[in-house]
Formats: structure tokens, sequence, C-alpha cells
């Protein structure tokens, strides 16, 4: 089954401590992409990648990191979580001007 | 900056009633335009697209509409059912520039039983 799949789908954590929330997609995309969801705010992308080893800023970058390592996988890392980061978060995949699909979903929460 | 909005953030429908769900767009730049449906809990599914060189696409009943002139487009639902209650995205984007898809703030649809 073509999926977009993310763990964990539910995270509380402290401030401070890194975590890494993962993504995984078994389309053969080459395009990567991760959003938050904010409540009013609609989507907005945090960071995306073209391809392996090709990864590039979004509208809200700040306080995140990504990697494309491979062609399948696509963590985010908060180095130092803070609480302006608790929010619902997506990972994408598609082909070049595809159609995007999203995983299921990760709700972070930081105290 | 580039902005998708929508003109109404709820939306309550009788079943099997069609429904109308709108959004403008900012970026006159952008020649892709994608709905979304996102059920609680879930991520948001693809429901239907068009491309700027069309005014008007049919699913099953899904029709999408495109008005570039006023930069402009509308999801309409026919028939709609229970299952149909979810929060709606339009996004859009260009097809020559870097896939970031720019998202509205979404209407909630509620249907009526």
């Amino acid at each position: 089954e073509a999926q977009v799949t993310q763990n964990p789908r539910y995270l509380i954590t402290v401030t401070g401590k890194k975590l890494t929330v993962t993504c995984s997609q078994n389309m053969n995309h080459e395009y990567m992409s991760w959003y938050r969801q904010d409540p009013g705010l609609g989507l907005r992308q945090i960071y995306y990648s073209m391809n392996v080893e090709v990864t590039d800023k979004g509208d809200v970058p700040e306080g995140y990191k990504v990697s494309r390592k491979e062609k399948r996988n696509f963590p985010l890392i908060l180095e130092s979580p803070s609480p302006n980061q608790t929010s619902l978060y997506f990972c994408a995949s598609s082909f070049r001007t595809g159609i995007a699909f999203f995983g299921q979903g990760t709700r972070l929460t930081v105290v | 900056g580039e902005s998708v909005g929508l003109h109404l953030p709820t939306l309550s429908v009788q079943e099997g009633d069609n429904s109308i769900i709108n959004c403008a767009y900012s970026n006159s730049a952008s020649d892709y335009f994608i709905w979304y449906k996102q059920e609680s809990g879930k991520g948001p599914q693809f429901i239907i697209d068009i491309r700027s060189n069309m005014d008007k696409r049919q699913g099953q009943r899904v029709t999408v509409l495109l008005n570039k002139t006023v930069k402009h487009l509308s999801l309409q639902i026919a028939a709609t059912q229970p299952g149909d209650s979810a929060v709606y995205f339009c996004a859009e984007k260009n097809l020559l520039g870097n896939e970031k898809l720019t998202f509205g703030t979404g209407t909630r649809l509620t249907i009526i039983p």
C-alpha cells in the first residue's frame, strides 16, 4: 500500500530535550516536505527536499533541522524544542509536479 | 507575499444538498491548484486538482472551478453525505517552482443529517 508513515503519532517532551520525528515513504517520490499545522494558520512549510542530499528552508524553518540521506526517509529534528513548537506536524511526499501525499501526523507537545 | 485564503471558516449543509467552498489566492504565478480534505485525526487527503489552463474539472461528486481573472477557485460537492464532514483546504503552487504548496487556512464543512 502506498503510504507516508510518520512516527511517533503523539509525543510529549520537555523544553530543550532533542527529538526526532521520522518520516518514510514507499512511493519512490523525489520530493518530501514537512509542515506544521496550527489553529487559524493552516499548514505552513518547514523544510523541503527535492531529492537525496538536497534540502532547503520553507516558510518557518527556525528551530528545525532535516536530513535526506536516503530517498525514502526525511526525518525532522528539533535540537532544542521550545513550547512554541507545540503543534501538529505532517510529512508529505510527491513526484515532481505531482500530487502530495500526507502522513497521518505527529502531535507534539513541548512543556 | 503569497497567500491563499478562504472566504468562510465554517459551513453547514443539509445532507443531500450541494455545498460550495471558496478560496482566493494572491500569487498570479501559481498554475496548479489542489483541494485537500482533512478528517479529524488524519492527514490531508487529495480530492481534486486543476491546472491553470483549465477553468473546470469534475470528479466523482466534486467539481473544481478556477477563475484566474479574479484569482478564485471553488470546490463544489454534490449530494453531500455525512462522510463529507471535514476541513477542506485549497493549496496552490507554481509547477516550475520549488514544489512548495501554499495552503489556505481551511473551511470546516459540517453535514447536517
